[in-house]
């Protein structure tokens, strides 16, 4: 079974600052990694796929990047929209799909 | 646009079965690319995938709830089902439907319906 860790469990940041997001697999991934918002009370929303690609409609200020077992997601230039909860998901070994545990980003 | 739309009872009790339905609206079950998938969300908790049916039928499933789940499509309706067995107060949850895209990652969901398991 692969296990997906995202740290840390909250991140306080400020609006107009930037985050910085971790997802770690326990065993390499390659690049089939994806990104999820979810806000309070929404169903989840893709962000990121690859590891880099952005999903349609989503602004330049995310980004994403790593592969093999690492992986960041970056949001610069918070804006209040953004303080949600993220998750990250592999698909490298499909049909199986784990997901981490999620990142809190509060306001700070 | 595509639409995802879960419907089904908000309780449940222990050892029965949990039925829900995905409507998809604005598109076709019966896309070559699109897998439609079940996850859940229990309260305060992260995401689990549960299985996805292809419209031709193909199927797959989370090992840890494979002995409990079926899945199946209905394409003249433009459907998806899941019927999770022998429900337990764990089941209690947030059901998504949501479309895996060409098996990958999961591009479009539902809102959700939470399910409560009670007697």
């Amino acid at each position: 079974e692969i296990v997906m860790t995202q740290s840390p469990a909250t991140l306080s940041v400020s609006p107009g600052e930037r985050a910085t997001l971790s997802c770690r697999a326990s065993r390499s991934v390659s690049s089939n990694l994806a990104w999820y918002q979810q806000r309070v009370g929404q169903p989840p929303r893709l962000l990121i796929y690859s590891a880099s690609t952005r999903a349609s409609g989503v602004p330049a200020r995310f980004s994403g990047s790593g592969s093999g077992t690492d992986f960041t997601l970056t949001i610069s230039g918070l804006q209040s929209e953004d303080f949600a909860v993220y998750y990250c998901q592999q698909y490298n070994y499909w049909p199986m799909y784990t997901f981490g545990q999620g990142t809190k980003l509060e306001i700070k | 646009q595509v639409q995802l739309h879960e419907s089904g009872p908000g309780l449940v009790k222990p050892s029965e079965t949990l039925s829900l339905t995905c409507t998809v609206s604005g598109g076709s079950v019966s896309s070559a690319t699109s897998y439609w998938s079940w996850i859940r969300q229990p309260p305060g908790q992260g995401l689990e995938w549960i299985a996805y049916v292809f419209y031709s039928g193909s199927t797959n499933f989370s090992p840890s709830l494979q002995s409990r789940v079926t899945i199946s499509a209905d394409t003249s309706k433009n459907q998806f089902s899941l019927n999770l067995s022998s429900v337990t107060a764990a089941d209690t949850a947030v059901y998504y439907c949501a479309r895996l895209n060409s098996g990958y990652f999961f591009d479009l969901w539902g809102q959700g319906t939470l399910v409560t398991v009670s007697s």
